[in-house]
C-alpha cells in the first residue's frame, strides 16, 4: 500500500507569515496526481490545490502553491500571508492504484495573532 | 451549481441496526468515491463507483458493507448490523468523466454514531 508521510503533526505560524507543510509519498505509478485538502473544525473537506505528476510548472491557487519535487517524491504546500481562517487540519493525498486518494495523517495548523 | 450532497448529515443508530448513507454527486459527475474517517485519523478509501458499476472496492470491509450507484438516483453506502467501531465520518467525493481522479470534490460528510 502507498505510504504518505506528513511529518509535522502540528504547526504554528504567525498571521501574515508564510508556512510550508511537508508531504512525501512512495508511489510506484508513473502518472499520478497530488491533492491537498483543508479540514476545518467544522469537518468538511475543502479542495485546495492539485498537481499532476507530468505538470512541469508548480501549481498555484491564490495564496496556495505546491513545491513539487518529483524525484524526491515530495509535494509540500506553501501558504503565503497566513490568515486566522487558515487554522485547520491539512491533508496531502496522492492518487494511486487507480483514481482513489490515499490520505496522509494530516498536519494541524494554528495561525496566531 | 450545487456541490456534492450527502444526507443525512448526522445519523445515530443502535448496535445491530442498518445505516444507509446517500450521496448525490455534482451535476455532470459520473464517478463517486466513498471514504471513511475514524476519529483523529485521515480519510481511508472504501469504494469507487461509476453508474451501475463498482470499479474498485478494495477498501471495503468484507462483511456488512455494500455500495451502489444506480442509473437513477444517489449513490448509497449501506452498513448492516452496525457495531460501535463503525462510528466515523463517511465522506463521498465525485469527479467528472473527463478527469476521473483529477478533480475530486467532497461532500460535507455523514457522521455516524453507533450507540
Amino acid at each position: 500500500a502507498q505510504k504518505i508521510t506528513q511529518t509535522q503533526p502540528g504547526m504554528f505560524v504567525q498571521e501574515k507569515e508564510a508556512v510550508t507543510l511537508d508531504c512525501t509519498y512512495d508511489t510506484s505509478d508513473q502518472s499520478y496526481g497530488l491533492f491537498w485538502y483543508k479540514q476545518p473544525s467544522s469537518g468538511e473537506m475543502i479542495f485546495l490545490i492539485y498537481q499532476g505528476s507530468y505538470d512541469e510548472q508548480n501549481a498555484t491557487e491564490g495564496r496556495y502553491s505546491l513545491n513539487f519535487q518529483k524525484a524526491r517524491k515530495s509535494a509540500n504546500l506553501v501558504i503565503s500571508a497566513s490568515q486566522l481562517g487558515d487554522s485547520a487540519m491539512y491533508f496531502c493525498a496522492p492518487t494511486g492504484g487507480g483514481n482513489k486518494l490515499t490520505f496522509g495523517t494530516g498536519t494541524q495548523l494554528k495561525v496566531e495573532l | 451549481n450545487a456541490g456534492v450532497m450527502q444526507n443525512p448529515r448526522h445519523l445515530v443508530r443502535r448496535r445491530g441496526q442498518e445505516a444507509r448513507l446517500r450521496c448525490s454527486p455534482m451535476k455532470g459527475h459520473s464517478h463517486v468515491y466513498w471514504y471513511r474517517q475514524l476519529p483523529e485519523e485521515g480519510l481511508k478509501f472504501m469504494v469507487y463507483l461509476q453508474k451501475e458499476n463498482i470499479i474498485d472496492e478494495s477498501g471495503m470491509p468484507k462483511e456488512r458493507f455494500s455500495a451502489e450507484f444506480p442509473k437513477e438516483g444517489p449513490s448509497i453506502l449501506r452498513i448492516q448490523q452496525v457495531v460501535r467501531g463503525d462510528s466515523a465520518a463517511y465522506f463521498c467525493a465525485s469527479s467528472p468523466p473527463s478527469a476521473p481522479g483529477q478533480e475530486q470534490f467532497f461532500g460535507p460528510g455523514t457522521r455516524l454514531t453507533v450507540l
